[in-house]
């Protein structure tokens, strides 16, 4: 079965600190997908970035990056600058392609807190 | 465009009794998800819909859960009679299709069982 571990599970720092959000999987597929998810604590996840088993290459979207190795089994999430409003609970998910492996797997999650 | 609308947000009630949960997709999405998220957790899929028909219920408790998404757009989730440790919070979520397609989620309907 797959599986998604958040070894983090509450971080805090202060405003215009970087952090990184751990994200270690584990599938049997071949071809699978890696997801970051935010849930504000409004509750509604929020979909920030999905990326395929085939492309390696790092994302940088504004403050958000992330860094994919495969040889590591890891999909880690990089805030720059963070910011009052990062504060949330962040998932990370895979999804494979092969019977049960096809659901979508959250981690645990892990909780965010920026201080002003 | 208009989100996933979920209803009620909130519920309370005591065991044994019954509650049904429903959920108003994004319009367009033929793939529906009904998850369970417990305190301190990630959501776990409860059944997925492709149109209105079942693609995955295998971590539906069906003793007591069941859901239908008649005509292919709302969907009803219900639990009948209710326990404890089913107090969490419900979250529907819709996608363009089942396969690469990400899922977008509603807010979630939170239900605590005293």
């Amino acid at each position: 079965a797959q599986k998604v571990t958040q070894a983090q599970t509450e971080i805090s720092v202060v405003e215009k600190e970087d952090v990184t959000l751990d994200c270690v999987y584990e599938t049997r597929d071949t071809t699978y997908y890696l997801f970051w998810y935010k849930q504000p604590p409004s509750g509604e996840l929020v979909f920030l970035i999905r990326r395929n088993s085939f492309d390696e290459q790092n994302e940088i979207s504004g403050r958000y990056s992330w860094n994919f190795q495969k040889s590591t089994s890891s999909f880690n999430f990089t805030i720059t600058a963070s910011q009052v409003v990062d504060s949330a609970v962040y998932f990370c998910a895979l999804r494979g392609f092969t019977g049960a492996n096809s659901k979508l797997t959250f981690g645990k999650g892990i909780t965010l807190s920026v201080r002003p | 465009e208009a989100g996933v609308a979920q209803s009620p947000r909130y519920k309370i009630i005591e065991k044994r009794q019954s509650v049904a949960f429903w959920c108003n997709p994004i319009s367009g999405h033929a793939t529906l998800y009904w998850y369970q998220q417990i305190l301190g957790q990630g959501p776990k899929l409860l059944i997925q819909f492709q149109n209105n028909g079942v693609v995955d219920d295998s971590q539906l408790p069906k003793d007591r859960f069941s859901a239908e998404r008649l005509k292919g757009v709302d969907s009803t989730l219900k639990i009948q009679p209710a326990k404890l440790e089913d107090s969490a919070v419900y979250l529907c979520a819709s996608s363009l299709d089942s396969e690469i397609y990400e899922q977008y989620f509603g807010p979630g309907t939170r239900l605590t069982v005293t």
